[in-house]
């Protein structure tokens, strides 16, 4: 079983739409979890850090759930700049992430 | 915003070449990684690396690769003997070493084996 999975999509949608990527984790002992955005040939760069509680940074929100073992991210009112792969990163114990396949999202016009 | 910064961009080598990716972490960051892409592929972790020793490396950090922190500011990833397969995207990253902390990717050198 792969430590972090994602569906990889793609998910197409239109500008304006509401859209939601889950990734689920295999080891019930991780301690942290983060999204990541990549563009096409480009690093991956941190777009937020998922707490416990849940979090919310603009349009976007991101979501734990220790029970079922899964993340969230969900994007509100899509911009044509968020088409991207959306990674998961997991820290399940000591200094190792893992990284999910990521989810890709085309917003179209 | 402080970065992580990775020369080269681009490196072409013959394959059976050593090559040396070199990576300078974030100033005040204790945690170092270096990770793989292949093209479509996903990112794959190799070794991180803490007070100066590998702290954890995947199945795929073999004898052919090598880390090094040379002096106080660079972190360096030597692959030996490449092969054709070798050719990915590599990733370096570092983090602070308060607990939880993200880490933060360089822009990545494209190796290309020939």
């Amino acid at each position: 079983r792969k430590e972090v999975e994602q569906d990889p999509g793609p998910f197409n949608v239109p500008e304006g739409a509401t859209v939601a990527f889950n990734c689920t984790y295999s080891n019930s002992a991780s301690q942290s979890f983060f999204w990541y955005r990549q563009d096409c040939r480009k690093e991956p760069k941190l777009l937020m850090s998922v707490y416990s509680s849940g979090n919310e940074d603009g349009r976007f929100t991101a979501q734990l759930n220790r029970a079922s073992q899964y993340i969230s991210l969900l994007i509100r009112d899509s911009k044509l700049s968020d088409s991207a792969t959306y990674l998961c990163a997991v820290n399940q114990y000591g200094n190792q992430f893992y990284f999910g396949t990521g989810t890709s999202l085309t917003v179209i016009p | 915003e402080p970065e992580v910064t990775q020369t080269p961009s681009h490196q072409v080598t013959q394959m059976g070449q050593e090559v040396i990716l070199r990576c300078v972490p974030i100033s005040n960051h204790l945690y170092f990684y270096w990770y793989r892409q292949i093209l479509g592929q996903k990112v794959e972790f190799l070794v991180s690396f803490y007070n100066n020793e590998i702290s954890e490396k995947s199945e795929i950090f073999d004898d052919q690769f090598s880390v090094e922190r040379p002096d106080g500011s660079n972190f360096t990833l030597k692959i030996r003997s490449t092969k054709l397969e070798d050719s990915a995207m590599y990733f370096c990253a570092s983090r602070e070493i308060r607990g939880n902390q993200p880490q933060h990717f360089g822009d990545g050198t494209r190796l290309s084996i020939l």
